[in-house]
């Protein structure tokens, strides 16, 4: 199975500062997708961010952008000027063809936004 | 255009007994996958549904299983519950079948086995 490590539990950012939170995978792949999703506290998870392997260019939308390190199967997720609706769980997750459909996430970065 | 809805929202239930699950996709999408949410063991992939046929299935006992309707929505069925059957059960859908397809999710289903 594929593994999708998150290393920080619990992450913390000032309101209007920058935050990135850290995602490594396990593949012996080279054609995957990489997602970053939120969950709020409503439980219902969001898609952020997405990145196909084959795409050099670092994805971005809006305040969120991440860089993507392929060599080093890294997948780490910036945001730009925080804002209070940001805090929520984070979950880096991957895809491939090869594995089917289905999603690994990793464990999960909590993030907390102070005013 | 009306989101993927999870039926019921919260659950309790009896160890020993069994529960079903509903997930109504969005209007249009024929893929439905399902996943298991708990604080030990994390998000982890139960089954996938495409057109009534299950494409892939996670690796959990045979008491979990599911199926689709030919309007796509889809039920999984827990039976003879146990205590580590607490969980949020999350459910998905896509337009299609590639992994390339955007992935929407439901709220989920709170299950309390006691």
């Amino acid at each position: 199975a594929q593994t999708v490590t998150q290393s920080q539990p619990e992450m913390s950012v000032q309101e209007a500062e920058t935050v990135t939170l850290s995602c490594t995978y396990d593949t012996s792949e080279s054609d995957y997708y990489l997602f970053w999703y939120k969950q709020p506290p409503s439980r219902q998870m969001i898609l952020v961010i997405r990145q196909e392997a084959y795409k050099q260019q670092n994805a971005t939308e809006n305040r969120f952008s991440v860089n993507f390190q392929k060599a080093a199967k890294s997948f780490s997720l910036k945001i730009s000027d925080s804002q209070l609706g940001d805090a929520a769980m984070y979950f880096c997750a991957y895809r491939s063809y090869k594995i089917g459909n289905q999603f690994y996430f990793g464990t999960g970065t909590s993030l907390t936004v102070i005013p | 255009k009306a989101g993927v809805t999870q039926t019921p929202r919260y659950l309790i239930k009896t160890r020993g007994q069994q529960v079903t699950l509903s997930c109504s996709p969005i209007s249009g999408h024929r893929s439905v996958s399902w996943y298991q949410q708990t604080p030990g063991q994390g998000l982890q992939f139960l089954f996938e549904y495409f057109s009534e046929t299950q494409r892939n299935k996670g690796n959990f006992p045979g008491r979990f299983s599911g199926r689709q309707f030919s309007n796509s929505r889809s039920e999984m069925n827990v039976s003879t519950l146990e205590l580590g059957d607490s969980a949020l059960y999350l459910c998905a859908s896509s337009l299609g079948a590639g992994v390339n397809t955007e992935a929407f999710f439901g709220q989920g289903t709170r299950l309390t086995v006691v």
